[in-house]
């Protein structure tokens, strides 16, 4: 499975911007980025995912670097409910299998 | 709107007791999958049907079985409970197993094996 790298912990005021990084320097053409969230004590939950273009979803945005190494995770304006774990996870071509790292851990400051 | 639906929640078994988590899923996927989560760590997959009808091996599949009862049901079986065992066990499916869908998680089995 390709690999990607994400800072451990972040934190971030409750109703500021947040920016999630995630580097995947060795990702291929065909994998896509899929990032997923747990929060304490629940399963993951799907967040967004993309190939090459920015996303947008109710829930936040992907913005994926132009040669696909790099992208990151918005949460435009962070709540309390945001605090969870955030894992970014590529996902290949005929892969049935979702690689979950240490992702995220993001703090929510009320 | 259930989703993916765990039972049981919690549970505790003694080394060398048997017991079939079950999982079922009311959104008409097609794959479904067993992780295991230990803590401070991601998930690791067990066990996953691609379809009914087939299953096939993740990346932990020692000490468990598994099946597909019929499109909605995806059992895991520890036929004698180890405590390497205890970990918080999740189900998920996903519409297809392509790389372009996400996937629906349950809220998860805490086990432990004393």
């Amino acid at each position: 499975d390709a690999k990607t790298t994400q800072p451990n912990s972040m934190e971030s005021n409750e109703e500021e911007p947040v920016h999630l990084p995630c580097n995947h320097s060795t990702i291929s053409g065909t994998d896509y980025i899929h990032w997923y969230r747990q929060l304490p004590s629940q399963g993951p939950e799907y967040v967004i995912h993309g190939l090459t273009s920015n996303v947008n979803n109710r829930m936040a945005s992907l913005a994926i670097a132009e040669d696909r190494k790099s992208s990151t995770l918005i949460l435009h304006r962070a709540t309390l409910r945001d605090a969870a774990v955030y894992y970014c996870i590529l996902r290949e071509t005929g892969a049935n299998n979702l690689f979950f790292g240490t992702g995220t851990r993001l703090t929510v400051i009320p | 709107n259930a989703g993916v639906t765990q039972t049981p929640k919690f549970q505790v078994l003694k080394t060398g007791q048997s017991m079939t988590l079950q999982c079922a899923q009311d959104m008409n996927h097609n794959s479904m999958y067993w992780y295991r989560q230990d803590p401070g760590m991601g998930l690791r997959l067990i066990y996953y049907s691609a379809s009914e009808g087939t299953t096939d091996k993740g990346e932990v599949p020692n000490g468990y079985n598994v099946s597909r009862l019929n499109k909605r049901e995806f059992s895991l079986r520890l036929e004698s409970a180890a405590p390497s065992q205890t970990s918080v066990y999740f189900c998920a499916s996903s519409d297809l197993t392509g790389p372009n869908y996400g996937y629906t998680f349950g809220s998860g089995t805490r086990l432990t094996v004393v």
